[in-house]
């Protein structure tokens, strides 16, 4: 069972700035998977196979990584991008902790 | 366009079981896995199984393994989620969700979540 760490548990950024948030797994996995998810909603695809924009996500979203560690970073992060965001990857499903994103 | 649209809110008692449903529209629902993620209240998401109606094969979280059953109805386009001998710990919003490979089999597509309590 691969294990996945998100860092940081919480992040605070302020509006305009550029965040990348990181997780780490147990072993190396091809590619990752990561969601959005709002206060009340379902999770949504942000990006899928580590570096590819799910469908309608701003640009100024984008991911990165290989092996045991991938990252997803905000360019300029704006009020709508409060929420908590997960990795996940396939081969064993595990999703990681996540990471409270909370704008100052 | 593609929906999942999953049943209302249980209360269940301690002990007895629950079946949760999630309607599958606007796409081949046998073309696709459908997943089941438990979530409880202000914790982070949990995968528990899949299904691929197709041929109904499926896998499990070990975890939830003896907890969890889940089967698909083709006529109706509708994957369901059994849980049985509820506790507590069961208390939890349960989302449904289909993967493919046109996204890595990545979840693209998410129900609205069922809210399941266990209380006596």
């Amino acid at each position: 069972q691969i294990v996945l760490t998100q860092s940081p548990a919480i992040m605070s950024a302020s509006l305009g700035e550029e965040i990348t948030l990181t997780c780490s797994a147990s072993s190396s996995v091809s590619y990752m998977h990561w969601y959005q998810q709002k206060s009340g909603t379902s999770p949504k695809l942000l990006i899928y196979s580590t570096s590819n924009l799910a469908s309608g996500v701003p640009s100024r979203f984008s991911g990165s990584g290989s092996g045991t560690f991938y990252s997803l970073t905000i360019s300029s992060v704006e009020a709508e991008d409060a929420a908590d965001y997960y990795c996940h990857q396939w081969s064993s499903y595990t999703f990681g902790g996540g990471t409270k994103l909370e704008i100052k | 366009q593609v929906q999942l649209q999953q049943s209302g809110p249980e209360l269940v008692k301690p002990g007895a079981s629950v079946r949760i449903s999630c309607k599958a529209s606007g796409y081949t629902f046998t073309s696709y896995y459908i997943h089941w993620v438990k979530q409880r209240p202000g914790q982070g998401l949990e995968w528990i199984g899949w299904i691929y109606p197709g041929n109904v094969n499926t896998k499990y979280n070990e975890k939830f393994k003896g907890k969890a059953t889940l089967t698909a109805d083709k006529s109706s386009s509708t994957a369901y989620m059994q849980l049985s001998s509820l506790t507590s710990e069961d208390s939890a919003v349960y989302f449904c969700a289909r993967s493919g490979g046109n996204y890595g089999y990545a979840m693209d597509y998410w129900g609205q979540g069922t809210s399941v309590t266990v209380s006596s």
